[in-house]
Order: structure tokens, then C-alpha cells, then sequence
């Protein structure tokens, strides 16, 4: 069955460091891989996705993440995390981009504080 | 533009209550899904719609229902409510199958 870990429950970061927020995957198949952020009272926010292509994927507001493929991750990155990007980021797997059916698993999710 | 539209935004019923969520998807997407997240969770899938067809089921009970109307508005039901019920109902629209667009959600709490 098709899963997704997010290890950290919490992240905490320095404004201005660079942030890391991590996701592993288990599924069969060519991953389609996906990162939302939400904020407090808020639905969930699309930042990027990866379908195929280029291992480095950038999004909005300033974040990018990898794909390893040999690793089985897509870590969520930032070169300067600012204060504002403190929220709950998912990390999400769908095995079937564009089919009947393209719904989402999602992972626990990281709470990413920043601290001034 | 309008992003997705969910309604209420709070609501709260006793065990064995029945209540409906709605969903309006953003203008020209035709396909709905619907998510339970429970606190300290993240969503479950339960339901996708695509041109008023189910297109896929989480792994719910039968008292979890949803439609789709011909305006690709969406309607969760769910009857005979449990406390386990409570929890942050979402909504989300995609433009043929793509990225998925949430709404804010409809909080639901079963006292």
C-alpha cells in the first residue's frame, strides 16, 4: 500500500537559516508527489508537485524541493526562512496524475516554527 | 477569481444527527474530491467527482455520501453521526484531474 512519512512532527529554524522539512514515500509505481502548507484556520495550500523531469522543483514563495528517487524522498526546502512560513506543511503521493481517480495521500504533517 | 467555497464554516450536531456539507469548485473545474482531517492528522481522502461521477471512495462507512450537481457543485452527507465524526471537512476542485485547490474547510462538531 502507498504511504507517506513525514519524521518530524515539529521543525524549528532561525529566521534567515535555511529550512528542511522532510518527506518519505512508499509507493509501486512512478510517485506523483506534492507539497501543501496550512496555515491556522485554512485549508491547504498548494506550493509545488513533481511529475517527472527535473529532480529540483521549485515553488511558490521562495521553496523547493528534491526528488531522490533511489531514497525515496521529496524534501521540502528553503535557502532563508522567514517568520511568516511558520505554519503545518504536507507532504501528499498520488499514483494516478491525470486518471479517474488522482486522489491524494497525505502525510501526518511537520509544524515548521520560525523564530525571529 | 474565486477560490473553492465551502459552507458552513462551523457547525455543530449531536450523535445521530444527519448534516450536509457544500462545496462550490472553482469556475471551469470539474472535478471534487472531499477530505476528512482530524486533528493532528492529515486528510483522508473520501470521496472524488468528476462530471457528476463518482470516481473513487476512501475507505469509509456507508453513512459517508456525496453528489455532484450538473454547476459541478458538490454535496457531502453524512448520517447517523459519532463523536469520531468531528473533525475539519475539506473540499477540494481540479481542472481535468491536475493539482487539487482546497477550500477553508467545514469544522463539524459532534457533541
Amino acid at each position: 500500500a502507498q504511504s507517506v512519512a513525514q519524521p518530524e512532527d515539529q521543525v524549528n529554524v532561525a529566521e534567515g537559516n535555511p529550512l528542511t522539512v522532510k518527506c518519505t514515500y512508499s509507493v509501486s509505481g512512478n510517485p506523483y508527489l506534492f507539497w501543501y502548507v496550512q496555515y491556522p484556520n485554512r485549508g491547504l495550500q498548494f506550493l509545488l508537485k513533481y511529475i517527472t523531469g527535473d529532480n529540483l522543483v521549485k515553488g511558490s514563495y521562495g521553496f523547493e524541493a528534491e526528488f531522490n528517487k533511489s531514497q525515496t524522498s521529496f524534501h521540502l526546502k528553503k535557502p532563508s526562512a522567514l517568520v511568516s512560513d511558520s505554519a503545518l506543511y504536507f507532504c501528499a503521493v498520488s499514483l494516478n496524475y491525470g486518471g479517474a481517480t488522482n486522489k491524494l495521500i497525505f502525510g501526518t504533517g511537520t509544524l515548521l516554527a520560525v523564530q525571529p | 477569481d474565486a477560490g473553492v467555497t465551502q459552507s458552513p464554516t462551523h457547525l455543530i450536531k449531536t450523535r445521530g444527527q444527519q448534516v450536509t456539507l457544500r462545496c462550490s469548485p472553482i469556475s471551469g473545474h470539474k472535478s471534487v474530491s472531499w477530505y476528512q482531517q482530524v486533528l493532528g492528522q492529515g486528510p483522508q481522502f473520501i470521496f472524488q467527482y468528476y462530471e457528476k461521477e463518482e470516481r473513487g471512495r476512501g475507505n469509509f462507512p456507508d453513512r459517508f455520501s456525496a453528489r455532484q450537481f450538473p454547476n459541478y457543485s458538490s454535496e457531502l452527507n453524512v448520517n447517523a453521526l459519532l463523536l469520531g465524526d468531528s473533525a475539519l471537512y475539506l473540499c477540494a476542485s481540479s481542472l481535468d484531474k491536475n493539482i487539487q485547490y482546497f477550500g477553508a474547510g467545514t469544522r463539524l462538531s459532534v457533541l
